[in-house]
C-alpha cells in the first residue's frame, strides 16, 4: 500500500520559516493537500493540488511537490499556527485516500 | 453558511452496529463528492469511505471493508455511514467531509463537520 511519511515532530521560533515534508513513492505525480488541526478541533484545508490556497488562508501558506517529496512551508510563523498538520494523496492504484501520519507543529 | 453536523456517535459493544448521519446545509449535496473520516484518541486521520455525487463510484478502507457501508439521500442532503460488527479499533471521533468537487479522488476534503464520537467497549 501507499505510505506517505511525515517527521513526527518540527519546531520554529516566530517570525520564521517551517517546513514540513510528506514524502511518498513518486509523489510528485500525485495531487497532495494540507490539512490543519488545533486541538479539539476538525482538520482545516490549508493547501490543496499541491499549491492552491483555499480562500481566507493566509499567503504565509504555501506548498511545493515534485519528485519523491512534498513540502508545506509556513512562512513568518505566529503562535496561532502551532497545531497537527497531516498531507494526503489519493492512491489511484488502489482507489484509496491515503493521509501522512501528520507533524506537531511546535512554535518555540 | 456552509456547514456539515455529525450525529449518531455513541457507545455500543463490540459486535454492535451504529449508523452515523451528516446533515449538509448552506450547498447543494448533489454537487460533491462526500467522505467519512475517522480518528481514534490520540492518533491521526484515517480514510473510512468515499462516495461520488451520484453514488456511482464507492470506496472503503481495507480496514473497514465489508463492515461499514457509505450512503447518500441528496434530496435529504445527508450522508451515512452504517457500521456493522464494530470492533474495539473503531473507536474513533468520526468526520464526515466534502470533496471539492463532483468527481472526488484525487480531491482534497474542503469542507469539514465537528465530528462525532464512536466509542466500541464491553
Amino acid at each position: 500500500s501507499y505510505v506517505l511519511t511525515q517527521p513526527p515532530s518540527v519546531s520554529v521560533a516566530p517570525g520564521q520559516t517551517a517546513r514540513i515534508t510528506c514524502g511518498g513513492n513518486n509523489i510528485g505525480s500525485k495531487s497532495a493537500h494540507w490539512y490543519q488541526q488545533k486541538p479539539g478541533q476538525a482538520p482545516v484545508l490549508v493547501v490543496y493540488d499541491d499549491s492552491d490556497r483555499p480562500s481566507g488562508i493566509p499567503e504565509r501558506f504555501s506548498g511545493s511537490n515534485s519528485g519523491n517529496t512534498a513540502t508545506l512551508t509556513i512562512s513568518r510563523v505566529e503562535a496561532g499556527d502551532e497545531a497537527d498538520y497531516y498531507c494526503q494523496v489519493w492512491d489511484s492504484s488502489r482507489d484509496h485516500v491515503v493521509f501522512g501520519g501528520g507533524t506537531k507543529l511546535t512554535v518555540l | 453558511e456552509v456547514q456539515l453536523v455529525e450525529s449518531g456517535g455513541g457507545l455500543v459493544k463490540p459486535g454492535g452496529s451504529l449508523r452515523l448521519s451528516c446533515a449538509a446545509s448552506g450547498f447543494t449535496l448533489s454537487s460533491y463528492s462526500m467522505n467519512w473520516v475517522r480518528q481514534a484518541p490520540g492518533k491521526g486521520l484515517e480514510w473510512v469511505s468515499s462516495i461520488s455525487s451520484s453514488s456511482s463510484y464507492i470506496y472503503y478502507a481495507d480496514s473497514v471493508k465489508g463492515r461499514f457501508t457509505i450512503s447518500r439521500d441528496n434530496a435529504k442532503n445527508s450522508l451515512y455511514l452504517q457500521m456493522n460488527s464494530l470492533r474495539a479499533e473503531d473507536t474513533a471521533v468520526y468526520y464526515c467531509a466534502r470533496s471539492i468537487t463532483a468527481a472526488g479522488r484525487s480531491d482534497a476534503f474542503d469542507i469539514w463537520g465537528q465530528g462525532t464520537m464512536v466509542t466500541v467497549s464491553s
